[in-house]
């Protein structure tokens, strides 16, 4: 079967540096996507990661280690508007895992 | 400039009523998906859809059913609603490439619906 792992919350403070990772189970393995979702919103495309490696887009970059089966989201000079969940997501199969909460507090 | 639109927004429902969800979209994607959000369950796709007059069933179909009649409108209707249907519904689409989803999600802005 196909599962998905991530940290129900995690907290941090302005200004500093967060990881959010991801670990899966798949059979089959097409890619991996990152979203942001703010209370109340729809989600957000972040990143996808089909090779192994970082992928970097501003302040944010997405690793992934499919030998591993894991990736991580990394989000650098945190500000109070990254307070959201973040959702790992297989590409083919469209199966979210249940995010992670991260609050950044001042 | 539109992407995906879903009606209604919000809905009340008393159980055993039928209810559908519209969900259109103006960017020709190919895909179509269902999910529905709840606290502590995250995302989970309901059915999909490859493309136009085909679908597919995902992780929790059971009381919903879905048409493809054309590329841009993807309803969900549930046939007998029932309390445990009460959730954040979002459509979504995407492009897809030979066959495997490598193009990012679009999702609407949500349809709560609650089941009384």
């Amino acid at each position: 079967g196909q599962n998905i792992d991530q940290p129900t919350e995690m907290t941090a403070t302005e200004g500093a540096i967060v990881q959010i990772n991801c670990t899966y189970q798949t059979s089959g393995f097409n890619g991996l996507f990152w979203y942001q979702q703010h209370a109340g919103e729809a989600p957000t495309f972040l990143s996808y990661n089909v090779l192994d490696g970082l992928e970097e887009k501003g302040r944010f970059s997405s690793f992934l280690s499919r030998s591993k089966g894991y990736s991580y989201l990394l989000l650098k000079e945190l500000q109070m508007k990254d307070s959201a969940s973040y959702l790992c997501a297989f590409t083919d199969k469209l199966i979210f895992g249940t995010g992670t909460r991260l609050q950044v507090f001042p | 400039i539109a992407g995906i639109t879903q009606a209604p927004t919000s809905q009340i429902l008393a159980a055993g009523r039928r209810m559908t969800l519209r969900c259109t979209q103006d960017m020709r994607h190919n895909a179509m998906y269902w999910y529905r959000q709840d606290l502590g369950l995250g995302l989970r796709l309901i059915h999909y859809s490859n493309t136009a007059g085909t679908t597919g069933k995902g992780e929790v179909p059971d009381g919903y059913s879905v048409s493809r009649a054309n590329t841009d409108d993807f309803p969900l209707t549930l046939a007998s609603a029932v309390p445990s249907q009460t959730s954040v519904y979002f459509c979504a689409s995407s492009a897809w490439t030979s066959g495997v989803n490598t193009g990012e999600l679009f999702f609407g802005e949500g349809s709560r619906l609650t089941v009384l």
